[in-house]
């Protein structure tokens, strides 16, 4: 079975900590995704990288930055933990091109920054 | 904003009943997707339907892709308690737009 991996699925931060959620593929993808997902906001894009260490904003990149050392991790990092960071985070993998299939998600980690 | 547009927001119906869920969209695709989220869980895929297809079945998924109007439909025949979930479009061109959402309730 191909598998997305995030590695917590509940964190509980304090406000100013420093973050890292982690996510593994196994399926040999290029692209990977980090949304957050906020009630009434539906998902929203964070940031993607479609190569080892490539990567490009999303749609609410500020305060998160990314790493992809390797092809099958892709990790978010919050540098100073906020309280309106508080949310859902959901990565996904897919292949690369734009005609191509679907995308695989991992189970969600859900933050919350006291 | 650069979401798709889902309809309704929320549903909810009767065991056996179908379910249709609507999607609108804003710019030209490639392809358009159909995921489903159980409460507090990733998303699971469901079914893709591409630009030059009008309509695509997988079981009692069904989808219709209408690009002139730039909309898209999911029906569920027969649904089941199980199918109550999230059911998001996805919109895919040179970017990945996410509809809202339709929250599907079924009741037993």
């Amino acid at each position: 079975d191909v598998k997305v991996t995030q590695s917590s699925r509940y964190l509980v931060k304090r406000t100013g900590e420093k973050v890292f959620l982690e996510c593994v593929q196994d399926m040999d993808h290029e692209n990977m995704f980090w949304y957050r997902q906020d009630p009434g906001l539906g998902l929203r894009l964070i940031y993607f990288s479609y190569d080892v260490k490539m990567k490009e904003k999303g749609d609410i990149p500020e305060g998160y930055s990314v790493s992809r050392e390797k092809k099958e991790r892709f990790s978010l990092i919050l540098e100073s933990a906020s309280t309106n960071q508080t949310s859902m985070y959901l990565c996904a993998s897919g292949q690369e091109g734009a005609h191509t299939g679907e995308l695989f998600f991992g189970e969600g980690s859900r933050l919350t920054v006291l | 904003s650069q979401q798709g547009e889902e309809d309704p927001q929320a549903l909810s119906i009767q065991e056996g009943e179908n379910a249709t869920m609507n999607c609108s969209y804003k710019t030209s695709i490639n392809n358009l997707q159909w995921y489903r989220q159980n409460s507090g869980r990733g998303l699971v895929h469901l079914i893709l339907i591409r630009s030059n297809e009008r309509e695509k079945h997988s079981g009692r998924l069904r989808v219709t892709l209408d690009t002139s109007k730039k909309s898209s439909s999911l029906l569920i025949t027969a649904s089941r308690a199980a199918d109550t979930a999230s059911y998001f479009c996805v919109t895919r061109g040179n970017k990945l737009v996410f509809g809202a959402g339709t929250i599907l309730r079924v009741k037993s």
